[in-house]
């Protein structure tokens, strides 16, 4: 498995766009990067995936660069309601994958 | 539709007391997991199953074992619960990967405390 550092934390203020990198040097040929986001007293949820280039939802973009060995999260006017914790995973498009979450990067959005 | 369903959502056990956390998935998922979170910490693997009939250990397996009752079952037993058990314990199920999601979802978690 493909070890990720992002950083620990994180602080913004309501309106701006936040970036998150994520650091994996190891990516494997068939590995995706995945995003996930875990608000207080919850379980995690998956926000965002890719595998190169840009990928754009609802909620957020992910940038990917060609080498691919860091991906970054972006949040585009952040809320209050986004103070969460974000996690980056790194796991294969095929088959079973163990999904081995990191520490994370623990988001705090202020008025 | 439920989801991913944990019981309980609270238990507080005595030192060297044995439990079982109960998982079951709605979603006709292969893959089932138990993570385990301390305050203000990231989320670690206890154990998975990639499908029904497999289990194996992840990063902190100690003191855990755990059963694929089915495809829709994965629990999470303690034998002999000890303080540093103390956690807020999530499970959760994957299909599996497509060209679209590596996704995971999970269950609402069961704070335990061990006294």
């Amino acid at each position: 498995l493909a070890k990720t550092t992002q950083p620990i934390s994180m602080d913004s203020y309501e309106g701006q766009e936040v970036n998150i990198t994520c650091s994996h040097n190891n990516i494997a040929t068939n590995d995706y990067i995945t995003w996930y986001q875990q608000f207080p007293s919850q379980g995690p949820r998956f926000i965002i995936q890719g595998y190169k280039t840009k990928v754009t939802n609802e909620v957020a973009s992910l940038f990917i660069p060609a080498d691919r060995k860091s991906s970054t999260l972006s949040l585009p006017r952040v809320s209050l309601s986004d103070t969460a914790v974000y996690y980056c995973l790194v796991a294969a498009n095929t088959g079973f994958q163990k999904l081995v979450f990191g520490t994370g990067t623990r988001l705090l959005v202020s008025p | 539709n439920a989801g991913v369903t944990q019981t309980p959502k609270f238990q507080v056990l005595k030192t060297g007391q044995s439990m079982t956390l109960q998982c079951a998935q709605d979603m006709n998922h292969n893959s089932m997991y138990w993570y385990r979170q301390d305050p203000g910490m990231g989320l670690r693997l206890i154990y998975y199953s990639a499908s029904e009939g497999t289990t194996d250990k992840g990063e902190v397996p100690n003191g855990y074992n755990v059963s694929r009752l089915n495809k829709r079952e994965f629990s999470l037993r303690l034998e002999s619960a000890a303080p540093s058990q103390t956690s807020v314990y999530f499970c959760a199920s994957s299909e599996g990967a497509t060209r679209d999601r590596v996704e995971a979802f999970f269950g609402q978690g069961t704070r335990l405390t061990v006294v």
